[in-house]
């Protein structure tokens, strides 16, 4: 079955700090990923997504992840963070074909 | 730019009441979805459309509805309201050339609390 795990509920960092969010998933054929940030009261935007080729991607905000098959994960990553960047953070993975299968979620704090 | 609008924001039902999410995009976009967010959860699927007049469910259908008469409309009805339907509901579209190649664009919710 396919499945999203995010184990890190709450991460704290400082602001200036680097940023690892960890997402390990489970899927039978090459996934399609994706990473979304949800601020509070609002609804989800994406911050980027893989679905071949180069296994570094990019995003917007200053994010990046990086897959990797051989761990089943897909982390995202950000050098230095700023305070803005408090949130939650959500991995997901396509499922089917008109579907994606989402994680419980990571809650950013952002100290100064 | 409007994106996924929905209507309302938040709203307190009774058990057993009835009620309609309304979402509607303005971006031409043939997919859209509805998913339901609980306290500490990801989103989960409730149910989606890939067009006018096509709807299919997805992870969690039971004691919704829903119907896409035209492209930009696609509203979610609670028939029985349950204190289980208590939740943040989430309406996305996605564009016509794949949704998995696409970005979903999200609305901003709507908050049911269920008394």
């Amino acid at each position: 079955a396919q499945s999203v795990t995010q184990p890190d509920i709450h991460i704290t960092v400082s602001e200036g700090a680097s940023l690892e969010l960890r997402c390990n998933y489970s899927y039978g054929a090459t996934p399609y990923l994706f990473w979304y940030v949800q601020s509070p009261g609002q609804g989800l935007q994406l911050l980027l997504k893989y679905f071949s080729g180069d296994t570094l991607v990019q995003g917007i905000k200053g994010f990046e992840a990086e897959f990797k098959r051989s761990q089943s994960s897909f982390n995202l990553r950000k050098p230095s963070v700023h305070w803005s960047d408090a949130a939650e953070y959500f991995c997901a993975v396509g499922r089917g074909a008109n579907n994606l299968f989402f994680g419980t979620g990571t809650r950013l704090t952002v100290i100064p | 730019n409007a994106g996924v609008t929905q209507t309302p924001k938040f709203r307190i039902l009774k058990i057993g009441q009835s009620m309609t999410l309304q979402c509607t995009q303005d971006m031409n976009h043939n997919y859209m979805y509805w998913y339901r967010q609980d306290p500490g959860m990801g989103l989960k699927l409730i149910y989606y459309s890939v067009g006018a007049g096509i709807t299919d469910k997805g992870e969690v259908p039971n004691g919704y509805n829903v119907s896409r008469s035209t492209t930009e409309d696609f509203p979610l009805r609670l028939e029985l309201a349950a204190p289980s339907q208590t939740s943040v509901y989430f309406c996305a579209s996605s564009s016509k050339q794949g949704a998995l190649n696409q970005p979903q664009h999200f609305g901003d919710g709507t908050r049911l609390s269920i008394l």
